[in-house]
């Protein structure tokens, strides 16, 4: 199993552009996350999904678009870069389970991916 | 005041050195993990906790729910050690509770 596989590594766009970062994880997992990183602010969630067609707003969601199609893929879209944009972004799987077996699924990262808006 | 909060921020040790790293928490969890990011990014679920105490290997993670508190410890610390240690909280089963709240990390320098 490739476990969270996050594509490109390394990106560098202009402001005004719009890139779409992809993740694909092949676990089965229901629940996938993407958060972003940035120095002295611990990882804060973007957007989230519990399943194929369903996607919820995280911790802060503007200016990043989320679509789950399908249960192997959930990509993230920047339809309008702004530097402020600059981070290193992960995602993240995990199976769902029952209520009770939630918290006790580890959680799956990628392996990020560095993204600089000039 | 964030919701989990991780001290040091920086830890320096010499190779041999019993190591720990605190986390503290301000709201009610179910459940509380530690991850490592490596220096190349990658991020490692190391533990879940909800109660007690929890050993692999070097590694050892406990929890004290009264006290709202955690503590990662690293025995006999190794170089290959050396990563940011991220603590990171779930409040609840359902809902926007399940989402993960996480540390600014602590980053570990383990010197040969």
């Amino acid at each position: 199993n490739a476990g969270v596989t996050q594509t490109p590594k390394f990106q560098v766009l202009k402001t005004g552009q719009s890139m779409t970062l992809q993740c694909a994880q092949d676990m089965n997992h229901e629940y996938m996350s993407w958060y972003r990183q940035d120095p002295g602010m611990g990882l804060r969630l973007i957007h989230y999904s519990v399943g194929a067609g369903i996607t919820d707003q995280g911790e802060v969601p503007n200016g990043y678009n989320v679509s789950r199609s399908t249960t192997e893929d959930f990509p993230l879209r920047l339809l309008s870069a702004a530097p402020s944009q600059t981070s290193v972004y992960f995602c993240a799987s995990r199976a769902i389970g029952t209520l009770e077996e939630f918290s006790n699924q580890p959680q799956h990262f990628g392996d990020g991916t560095r993204l600089s808006i000039l | 005041k964030n919701e989990v909060e991780q001290s040091p921020q920086n830890l320096t040790a010499q190779e041999g050195e019993f190591i720990t790293i605190n986390c503290s928490y301000s709201v009610g969890i179910s459940a509380l993990h530690w991850l490592q990011q490596h220096p190349g990014g990658g991020i490692v679920s190391l533990f879940m906790l909800s109660s007690g105490k929890k050993k692999h290997g070097r590694l050892i993670a406990t929890i004290n729910i009264q006290e709202k508190h955690s503590s990662l410890h690293i025995t006999a610390s190794h170089p290959r050690d050396s990563a940011v240690y991220i603590c990171a909280v779930r409040r609840g089963l359902s809902g926007s509770a399940r989402q993960l709240t996480f540390g600014s990390g602590t980053q570990l320098t383990v010197l040969p």
